[in-house]
């Protein structure tokens, strides 16, 4: 069965960079762009951008350039969300998430990891 | 301010039904597929609609899904409390070229 974990919670310091990663399993990894989502604390989910697993090229959403970075490792089905110079406006749980093949549409997210909290402390 | 535009809450009484709205424009709703996420307190969201109105396997058909022009519509009948959650709608802005997401609406089982 599919699967996404991700990395355990974070607890960092304003300045820091962290780096959460989202393992992959039960499909073949590079058919699937893998999409990261925010949802800030009491907030709504927010579109981050993804990934093409198949060629490694990251897309980002506004909001989401310049301090944030996805990058993956295919040899362990694996993607990686890093942010760096962190704000304490980036705490927030961080999901990443699939379409699946029964989906027309890339941006139905049929599989989820189950998110990681990163909080950012000053 | 959310691109997608849901009310912040609905609710209604055990056994009955309750609908569920999102409005977009033509750059998002009105050119691409809706999806439904179903967010329980402290867990990831779950997909209960994709492509407008199919159900992933699991998904009981008292849960529907529809959409005309530039919005669309998340049905659930028969509301038991375990419905009680958070619901987003979800697509594809064209103009953004990014996916959006509606700000969330809160059910209530009475």
């Amino acid at each position: 069965q599919v699967q996404l974990v991700q990395s355990g919670s974070e607890l960092m310091q304003s300045g820091a960079s962290v780096k959460v990663s989202c393992k992959a399993s039960g499909y073949t990894f590079i058919n699937y762009a893998m999409s990261w989502v925010r949802q800030a604390p009491g907030q709504g989910l927010e579109w981050m951008g993804r990934i093409n697993t198949n060629t490694g090229n990251p897309t980002y959403a506004q909001g989401f350039t310049g301090r944030f970075v996805f990058s993956l490792d295919t040899s362990v089905s694996t993607t990686y969300l890093q942010i760096s110079s962190l704000k304490a406006e980036d705490t927030a749980v961080y999901y990443c998430a699939i379409p699946s093949r029964f989906c027309i549409s890339t941006n139905c997210f049929h599989f989820w990891g189950q998110g990681t909290l990163v909080t950012v402390s000053s | 301010q959310s691109v997608l535009t849901q009310p912040p809450s609905v609710s209604a009484a055990p056994g009955q039904k309750v609908t569920i709205s999102c409005s977009g424009s033509s750059s998002n709703i009105g050119s691409d597929y809706v999806s439904w996420y179903q967010q329980l307190p402290g867990t990831a969201p779950k997909l209960l609609i994709y492509d407008n109105n199919k159900r992933p396997s699991g998904i009981p058909d008292r849960i529907s899904g529809s959409k005309s022009g530039t919005s669309a519509t998340l049905g659930i009948t028969g509301l038991q409390t375990g419905d009680e959650a958070n619901y987003y709608c979800g697509t594809w802005d064209s103009t953004l070229s990014a996916g959006v997401f509606g700000g969330g609406t809160k059910l209530t089982v009475l």
